[in-house]
């Protein structure tokens, strides 16, 4: 389809195991965002990536969290030794380049659960 | 600091009528730009509108419309004669023009509107 995807819609860990959310933004975008949306904290942004390299990562919440991305297109998610504070769905959305007006195009998102 | 505040955290309405979603912001910034977005039972964010900190006439399009007052910051949203399609999560959200923070969306906790056929 032409929307973004995210794979996989729902993963379900143990406690302490690490896992890879991946994202493949629309065709041709160069912008590229991770977002968390849990109970309590609401949509809480992560990281932005224009092209390959990410100007803001300041919303990643601990270094157990890291994300990449390759050929400025798919984006993959880490995070390491998983704790149930993790649960939430995380979203990632593309947009054409970025621009602070533009706006966003949403995946259906990935449920993360962490038992 | 941005902030997002949707004090309305739940609403139900009888099918056909009007309601307000109510959204508050508090920023710095002098130039910014403002969303709304819903997210169905899907779960996939969906953009309705956009608004410059600089333009505040007002936007209708079709049942919906968005009263901008920056005097009150604040960014309301109407949708007139409501259907049930219109159950959602309906998201405001902030995004400054520049400087640090502008890479990001602010958003509030979002409305859930329920319409009740």
């Amino acid at each position: 389809g032409a929307g973004v995807s995210q794979s996989p819609s729902n993963k379900v860990t143990e406690k302490g195991k690490d896992v890879e959310l991946r994202c493949d933004p629309i065709s041709g975008h160069t912008a590229l965002y991770w977002y968390r949306q849990s109970l309590g904290q609401g949509l809480e942004f992560l990281i932005y990536f224009q092209g390959n390299s990410a100007p803001d990562k300041s919303g990643l919440p601990s270094d157990r969290f890291s994300a990449e991305r390759t050929g400025g297109s798919v984006s993959t998610l880490t995070i390491q030794r998983t704790q149930q504070e993790d649960s939430a769905v995380y979203l990632c959305a593309s947009s054409p380049r970025g621009g602070r007006n533009e706006k966003l195009f949403f995946g259906s998102g990935t449920q993360l659960s962490v038992l | 600091a941005q902030k997002v505040t949707q004090a309305q955290t739940e609403i139900s309405v009888v099918e056909k009528e009007d309601v307000t979603l109510d959204c508050v912001y508090e920023t710095r910034d002098t130039t910014y730009y403002l969303f709304w977005y819903k997210q169905p039972p899907s779960g996939e964010l969906v953009f309705l509108i956009r608004r410059n900190s600089f333009d505040e006439q007002n936007e209708i399009s079709g049942r919906y419309s968005w009263n901008f007052q920056k005097s009150t910051s604040s960014f309301n949203f109407t949708i007139t004669a409501s259907q049930v399609v219109d159950s959602a999560v309906y998201f405001c959200a902030l995004r400054p023009y520049s400087g640090a923070g502008s890479y990001q969306l602010t958003f509030g906790k979002g409305t859930k509107l329920s319409v009740i056929p």
